[in-house]
């Protein structure tokens, strides 16, 4: 098994749709992130979190939110989906060490 | 302003051949760290190396080693004896302790294409 796992791996939604991706992980890790990635312009960072009560915004927060339900699981939320959300998301973990990030597989979203 | 900047969006190399991948970085910390991944077809971020600011050696692993030049802000990646899985994308990034909260910041990455 993955030590970082997202689901769902692919998602069409419709513009308008509430959608959530989920992040989980078996590393013992307290910090983890979700990151975009878009053609071109390499992962950006979106929300990122170091526990369970704590939550910072990267630098492309708007149009997302996130819930750390216990240390293992990290969710992004995209309250109302738009086109320009379409992209590959990454949720990470790394450790107080940070001498490596752990990725996910990666959700593919496409937004109709 | 770019924290990360790869020049190279695609480069072709044969196999058996080493490639660089050129990375440079903006950043006023003394300390912080740098990342090479990869990215194949199938779209997973693979780990490849690690360079601390502080190290004095350039990072190895295997046939990946980082040439880490400090005083040019230069972290280029070095593949040797390419091979075809090889062929991907690879991303250099940093870490930057200033703010404690670890971010890392990502180039917009080369794709490396090996041919027979």
């Amino acid at each position: 098994d993955a030590d970082v796992t997202q689901t769902p791996r692919n998602r069409i939604t419709k513009t308008g749709k509430r959608i959530m991706l989920e992040c989980s992980q078996t590393k013992g890790h307290d910090r983890m992130y979700w990151y975009r990635q878009d053609p071109g312009l390499g992962l950006r960072l979106i929300y990122y979190s170091f526990d369970v009560k704590d939550i910072n915004k990267g630098e492309i927060s708007d149009g997302y939110s996130v819930s750390r339900q216990a240390q293992a699981k990290f969710s992004l939320s995209l309250e109302s989906a738009i086109p320009n959300q379409t992209a590959l998301y990454f949720c990470a973990t790394s450790d107080q060490l940070n001498t490596e990030a752990f990725f996910g597989q990666g959700t593919r979203l496409t937004v109709v | 302003a770019q924290k990360i900047t790869q020049t190279q969006p695609g480069m072709f190399v044969q196999e058996k051949e080493a490639v660089t991948l050129d990375c440079t970085y903006d950043t006023s910390d003394q300390s912080y760290g740098l990342f090479w991944y990869k990215q194949p077809s199938s779209g997973e971020m693979i780990f490849l190396i690690y360079q601390g600011s502080y190290d004095e050696q350039n990072a190895t692993e295997g046939r990946y080693s980082l040439n880490f030049q400090k005083a040019r802000k230069s972290a280029n990646l070095v593949i040797s004896a390419s091979q075809l899985g090889d062929s991907a994308m690879y991303f250099c990034a940093m870490r930057e302790v200033r703010s404690n909260d670890y971010k890392l910041s990502f180039g917009a990455g080369t794709t490396v294409t090996v041919r027979a």
